[in-house]
């Protein structure tokens, strides 16, 4: 069974921290992508990759930056970790191809204390 | 970056009920996704329109893609309790430089079946 894996489902952290959250995805997919959910927000877009060591800025990307040095895995990296940055994270792939969506992980809910 | 409207933000029916919502944009998307999020899940692709005016049918599942282009519309027959969760429309636009392509999603529908 095709799969994105976050490695925490829960996470607590104090302020001034530094944060990483993994995403390991085993479909061979091209993109990656991090996502952060809030209570009417939505889902908003933090960072993405296309490929190995690349990355593009999303709609929210201060206060955060990202890893991709495998192909199957992608880090997110709160270099300071804050409390407006408690929310649950998602981490997404997919195939370069307009025919397929994106497969999401479970989710990492972060709190910042 | 991009919003996209969804309503309604959220939905109390009973069982047996339809259910009906919408997404729109300021912008034009190539390709239109539905998905739902069960509680403490990640997403999970539901329907994907490809062209505009489309409709398409999952089940009890119905979608339908804007002539506009600019928005989306899905339809629940039926509903039953493991309908409950958050529904949220996606429109996916080309990353222009490199060919992939980004989803930008709508803040989520929250239903509740009432007993």
């Amino acid at each position: 069974d095709v799969k994105v894996t976050q490695s925490s489902r829960y996470l607590v952290k104090r302020t001034g921290e530094k944060v990483f959250l993994e995403c390991v995805q085993d479909m061979d997919h091209e993109n990656m992508f991090w996502y952060r959910q809030d209570p009417g927000l939505g889902l908003r877009l933090i960072y993405f990759s296309y490929d190995v060591k690349m990355k593009e800025k999303g709609d929210i990307p201060e206060g955060y930056s990202v890893s991709r040095e495998k192909k199957e895995r992608f880090s997110l990296i709160l270099e300071s970790a804050s409390t407006n940055q408690t929310s649950m994270y998602l981490c997404a792939s997919s195939k370069s191809d307009r025919l397929y969506g994106y497969t999401f992980g479970s989710g990492t809910r972060l709190t910042v204390v | 970056g991009q919003q996209l409207n969804q309503s309604p933000q959220s939905m109390f029916i009973q069982e047996g009920e339809d259910v009906s919502m919408n997404c729109t944009s300021s912008s034009i998307f190539n390709t239109w996704l539905w998905y739902k999020q069960d509680p403490g899940e990640g997403p999970v692709l539901l329907i994907a329109l490809y062209k505009a005016g489309e409709l398409t049918s999952n089940g009890r599942l119905t979608a339908q893609f804007g002539i506009t282009r600019k928005d989306s519309f899905l339809n629940i027959s039926a509903s039953i309790p493991s309908d409950v969760g958050i529904y949220f429309c996606a429109g996916q636009s080309l990353i222009s430089n490199f060919g992939n392509e980004k989803l930008t999603f709508g803040t989520g529908t929250r239903l509740t079946i009432i007993p």
